[in-house]
């Protein structure tokens, strides 16, 4: 069963960068792409984007466009997610998650997010 | 955007009694290719997200039976027949069909 392995918590001063990553446990990058979810403190889960890494496509959410960015290693099975000019407001919670359905990213499609990375805490704070 | 909407948001039940959570989307969620693109999660307290349903109806592997899910188009439904006590936790539906969105969570809790 592939485990996604998430790097450790973050602090991190407003207008910086963090870049958080997600090591899958086996090689999954040649079937499957990644989704990465943020959750802010006590409240519901957003689709932040996600990435092809076969294909090396990347896709995001609008609210995050110009910000954010996802990118793969697949020697290592690694993927990254990196958010720029960070505010109190980008503190949360953020996982990322294998897409099980091949193919359907390609298409615009992304669900069936199993499994999940154990969470990476960002706090933004001056 | 296609906009998620839960009811109730809130649900107390009491364990072995049936609990039912409704989540209706803004637009289909039927593709062309016959599948809705809904999913189910549950957060256990203090846990990451976990997929119970994927694409409107199928449990996910390791999922109880005592789950199902079922609904097309706009409205779709998650029951489960028999709560048990470490079904406590929020659940989300997610559309997958442009640009994922989840519902607003629906609290579950044991009276």
């Amino acid at each position: 069963q592939v485990q996604l392995v998430q790097s450790g918590a973050e602090m991190k001063k407003p207008g910086s960068s963090v870049k958080v990553s997600c090591t899958a446990s086996e090689d999954i990058f040649d079937l499957y792409a990644v989704a990465w979810i943020r959750q802010a403190p006590g409240q519901g889960l957003e689709w932040v984007g996600g990435i092809i890494p076969f294909y090396e496509t990347s896709h995001y959410a609008q609210k995050f466009q110009g910000r954010v960015t996802i990118t793969a290693d697949k020697s290592t099975n690694t993927v990254y997610m990196e958010l720029t000019g960070l505010t109190s407001e980008d503190t949360g919670m953020y996982y990322c998650a294998r897409d099980s359905n091949p193919g359907a990213p390609r298409r615009g499609l992304w669900n069936w997010f199993d499994p999940w990375g154990q969470g990476t805490l960002v706090t933004v704070s001056s | 955007d296609i906009v998620m909407t839960q009811s109730p948001l809130s649900l107390p039940v009491t364990p072995g009694e049936p609990a039912s959570i409704s989540c209706k989307s803004s637009q289909s969620l039927l593709h062309s290719n016959g599948y809705n693109y809904l999913d189910w999660y549950l957060q256990k307290p203090g846990q990451s997200p976990q997929l119970l349903i994927y694409l409107g109806s199928n449990r996910a592997s390791g999922v109880p039976d005592r789950f199902s899910a079922s609904g097309s188009g706009t409205d779709f439904t998650l029951k489960i027949s028999r709560v048990e006590a470490e079904d406590v936790g929020v659940y989300y539906c997610m559309q997958g069909l442009q640009s994922p969105h989840f519902g607003q969570g629906t609290r579950l809790e044991i009276k």
